[in-house]
């Protein structure tokens, strides 16, 4: 079974400033996509970036970057420029790509990190 | 809307009262998720289904959870005889790929 962990409940970072959240999974599949989504308080979860696991070079979105380590199984993710609209709670997730009719290609979440942008 | 709505935004239940959870996916999203997330967790998979077709429940968590897509649209998650350890947020996703759109989701509180 594929698993997700997150070991750091939460984190601070000043405004402007750089931080990266941990993330690593364990799974014996080869296919499969990894997410970190966003889910600031009382509002819904929206993507903030997705790995291709076939795909060697890191995902990039504006501000926030990985850092895929496939053979380590670690993909974290770096916020520059911290904004105060990125405080939220972060999930790290797995899914498993199965491109056959039928397959239920679900997420796997971590526990998730608490990041406060502190002004 | 362009996104997922679910409603109620939030409900209220006595235990041993049965509730009735709304999603309205994206249109045209032939895939559609039902997560149950407990307070301080990560969402954890409920069911799927394809159109109208549920192909995987095997993470709902007793046979008083029922969920069905009739018409393969909108969904409606049901627990029967609600107790206090089903009290969490339970979000609905839909999916046209491999990218899954999450909708506010709906708190329930079991007293």
């Amino acid at each position: 079974a594929q698993t997700v962990t997150q070991s750091q409940p939460e984190m601070s970072v000043q405004e402007a400033e750089t931080v990266t959240l941990s993330c690593t999974y364990d799974t014996s599949e080869n296919n499969y996509y990894l997410f970190w989504y966003k889910q600031p308080p009382s509002r819904q979860m929206i993507l903030v970036i997705r790995q291709e696991a076939y795909k060697q070079q890191n995902a990039t979105e504006n501000r926030f970057s990985v850092n895929f380590q496939k053979a380590a199984k670690s993909f974290s993710l770096k916020i520059s420029d911290s904004q105060l609209g990125d405080t939220a709670m972060y999930f790290c997730a797995f899914m498993s790509w199965k491109n056959y009719g039928g397959a239920t290609n679900k997420l796997i979440f971590g526990t998730g990190t608490l990041l406060a942008v502190q002004p | 809307g362009a996104g997922v709505s679910q409603s109620p935004r939030y409900k209220v239940a006595k235990r041993g009262q049965d509730v009735a959870l709304r999603c309205d996916p994206i249109s045209g999203h032939v895939s559609l998720f039902w997560y149950q997330q407990a307070l301080g967790q990560g969402p954890e998979f409920l069911t799927y289904f394809q159109n109208e077709a549920q192909l995987d429940k095997s993470g709902l968590p007793s046979d008083r959870f029922f969920a069905e897509r009739p018409e393969g649209s909108v969904s409606t998650l049901k627990i029967q005889r609600t107790q206090q350890e089903d009290s969490a947020v339970y979000l609905c996703a839909s999916s046209p790929l491999n990218e899954q759109f999450f909708g506010p989701g709906t708190r329930l509180t079991v007293l």
